[in-house]
């Protein structure tokens, strides 16, 4: 079956600190690739995506993803994490031709001071 | 451009009663998808429309139905409400025409609905 696997529920990180959200995915083919973020309330916003070609992806707010094929994941990375990171982070599949996005479960990101 | 609009934001309904959410897509975009967000199931597809036609749909029964009109704007409808269908509903517009690709989509803040 097509799945979307986020193995951390919760994640705490200090500001200024490194952070890594992993992604993997079970597909038949390689599916295009998402990461979303949603803050309290809010509706959910595009962080960044893979089609193809280079497998390192830069996003919006510093954030970058690398598509690894042989290991069926698509991990999110922040190089120096902010106070106002502190939300969920979804990560989300979709095949060709459909316009259906298949979420994972979800992060929760906590910085703390 | 302004993005995707929800209404209501909030709506709280009882067991049994029907409810209608509206969403209206960001200027051009012929696609509208519905999401449902929960705390147990997360979030999951409920189905997509573009120019008027349902193109995909989710697992979700038959209670849960949809229409898009020809501005693009679309309607979800959850008719004999349960308990469970608390959650928020997402709507998410996109240009729909990449044809094998698939395009950016762009959510609204969602609906929140309370089911008593």
């Amino acid at each position: 079956a097509q799945s979307v696997t986020q193995p951390d529920i919760h994640i705490t990180v200090s500001e200024g600190a490194s952070l890594e959200l992993r992604c993997n995915y079970s597909y038949g083919a390689t599916p295009y690739l998402f990461w979303y973020v949603q803050s309290p309330g809010q509706g959910l916003q595009l962080l960044l995506k893979y089609f193809s070609g280079d497998t390192l992806v830069q996003g919006i707010k510093g954030f970058e993803a690398e598509f690894k094929r042989s290991q069926s994941s698509f991990n999110l990375r922040k190089p120096s994490v902010h106070w106002s990171d502190a939300a969920e982070y979804f990560c989300a599949v979709a095949l060709r031709g459909f316009q259906k996005l298949v979420f994972g479960t979800g992060t929760r990101l906590l910085v703390s001071p | 451009k302004a993005g995707v609009t929800q209404t209501p934001r909030y709506l709280i309904k009882t067991r049994g009663q029907q409810v209608t959410l509206s969403c209206s897509p960001i200027s051009g975009h012929r696609s509208v998808s519905w999401y449902q967000q929960t705390p147990g199931q997360g979030l999951q597809f409920l189905f997509e429309y573009f120019s008027e036609t349902q193109r995909n749909k989710g697992n979700f029964p038959g209670r849960f139905s949809g229409r898009q009109f020809s501005n693009s704007r679309s309607e979800m409808n959850v008719s004999t409400l349960e308990l469970g269908d608390s959650a928020l509903y997402l709507c998410a517009s996109s240009t729909g025409t990449s044809g094998e690709a698939v395009d950016e989509q762009f959510f609204g803040p969602g609906t929140r609905l309370t089911v008593l």
